[in-house]
């Protein structure tokens, strides 16, 4: 059974570019939550989506954004990069979501310069 | 608001001793309690979790029992290897998201 597929690994942007990332679930996994972390402010939630709808939001500002696909997919895009979004970015997916534990993906480790 | 607090590390131990890494959770309810293990490189694994209090979770010789009223979730392992050297995050989810605590970097040395 294929993992938690993220892509792509590694990026490396400048700031004030924009960048998407990508994130393919577990197959029949409905839920994909996104992290952010840094070694500074430790691992943090960004959104969760549900059948393509999202569900529930951390606190970020609006320059993070997400969304699902029919299938599952999930991308988050990232506005106008600044040196502090420099992070490695997680997605977990399962299959209801609420109170269960996802299973992660290795992260895109983000670069911004 | 929901907050997780994990002791400090790193914790450095020999081959074969007893761990024990603190978790300590504030939240309103009963939230699900979780540990996580993140090797170099890598993105986060599922240890072991515990969904109400008094359950015990474990896996690979790794325990941990939800003690409401203590709020804790210790992380205990009886002889710890080598291969144990990794980042374990303690976590609680009350309403879909996951709270992390800061994390505690443990080396396991031969």
């Amino acid at each position: 059974k294929a993992g938690v597929t993220q892509t792509p690994r590694y990026l490396i942007k400048t700031r004030g570019q924009q960048v998407t990332l990508s994130c393919s679930p577990i197959s029949g996994h409905r839920s994909v939550s996104w992290y952010q972390q840094t070694p500074g402010q430790g691992l943090q939630f960004l959104f969760e989506y549900f059948s393509e709808t999202q569900r529930n939001k951390g606190n970020f500002p609006g320059r993070f954004s997400g969304r699902q696909f029919s299938n599952s997919r999930s991308e988050m895009n990232v506005s106008t990069l600044e040196l502090g979004d420099s992070a490695l970015y997680l997605c977990a997916s399962s299959f209801e979501g609420g109170r269960a534990e996802g299973t992660f993906g290795s992260g895109t480790r983000l670069t911004v310069v | 608001g929901d907050s997780v607090t994990q002791m400090e590390g790193p914790v450095t131990l020999s081959e074969e001793a007893f761990l024990t890494i603190n978790c300590t959770y504030t939240a309103t309810g009963y939230p699900s309690l979780f540990w996580y293990v993140q090797y170099p490189g890598e993105g986060l694994q599922l240890l072991l979790k515990a969904t109400k209090a008094d359950d015990k979770g474990s896996n690979k010789g790794f325990e941990a029992t939800y003690r409401k009223e203590t709020t804790s979730f210790h992380l205990e392992k009886g002889s710890v290897q080598v291969s144990d050297s990794a980042v374990y995050f303690c976590a609680a989810s009350n309403t879909g998201k996951l709270i992390f605590g800061q994390g505690t970097t443990l080396q396991v040395k031969p």
